[in-house]
């Protein structure tokens, strides 16, 4: 089953506006989140990553806010752009190993 | 640095024939990994390495075998291809765990593999 679950599917912003993805997982031993993007015929890319010793994360527009006691965590996009459309998926990995399990992904799509 | 190359991007295979894509990376990294990528599924990893000569499965191993003869190099292997094996496949690759403070995983632009 899938072990971490994205919503929503597809999202559609106006420029300007604040994009949100939630992401919820249930294996507590899940201890690194990071987030991709991945562009129309590309990989997908590092966006930003947190750690459950923090509450949240920020690098420039985009932000991690993270809730361990409810196991969830979302990416905030502030002042969202025409170029931040794209997929973005959420994932996990556990106990300092490398394999990431991938949500399912959101299409953003931002109208100028 | 090229990063992550995959050959090739694109193949139309028959049921039942067999391939292989090639994954290449040069960028030193000890570990790499097969992921397909299917609608409303997400990425779903197939199998790993954590260096030449070694690979484990991921969660989705069936009908797919895996080498990495060289550190560069990670070959994914479709012995008897089936319509359910089309998808997009990605490579990625990552530098030993624990040497950063990232797991950033960096990725393949894809293929494009069609099973008829």
């Amino acid at each position: 089953q899938q072990q971490v679950k994205q919503s929503p599917q597809s999202l559609i912003v106006q420029k300007g506006g604040i994009s949100i993805i939630n992401c919820a997982y249930e294996n507590t031993a899940f201890d690194y989140f990071p987030w991709y993007q991945q562009f129309p015929g590309k990989g997908p890319a590092l966006l930003i990553a947190i750690r459950p010793d923090v509450s949240e994360k920020k690098e420039g527009r985009f932000t991690i806010s993270f809730n361990k006691s409810a196991k969830q965590f979302s990416l905030h996009i502030m002042d969202s752009q025409p170029g931040d459309s794209a997929t973005y998926f959420c994932a996990a990995s556990k106990g300092g190993a490398n394999n990431l399990f991938f949500g399912t992904g959101t299409r953003l799509t931002v109208i100028p | 640095n090229a990063g992550v190359t995959q050959t090739p991007k694109f193949r139309v295979l028959k049921t039942g024939q067999s391939m292989t894509l090639l994954c290449a990376q040069d960028m030193n990294h000890e570990y790499m990994y097969w992921y397909r990528q299917d609608p409303g599924m997400g990425l779903r990893l197939i199998h790993y390495s954590v260096g030449e000569g070694t690979t484990a499965k991921g969660e989705v191993p069936d009908g797919y075998n895996v080498s990495r003869l060289k550190k560069q190099n990670f070959l994914l292997g479709l012995e008897s291809a089936a319509p359910s094996q089309t998808s997009v496949y990605f490579c990625a690759s990552s530098i030993l765990l624990g040497t950063g403070p990232y797991n950033e995983q960096f990725f393949g632009p894809g293929t494009r593999l069609t099973v008829l």
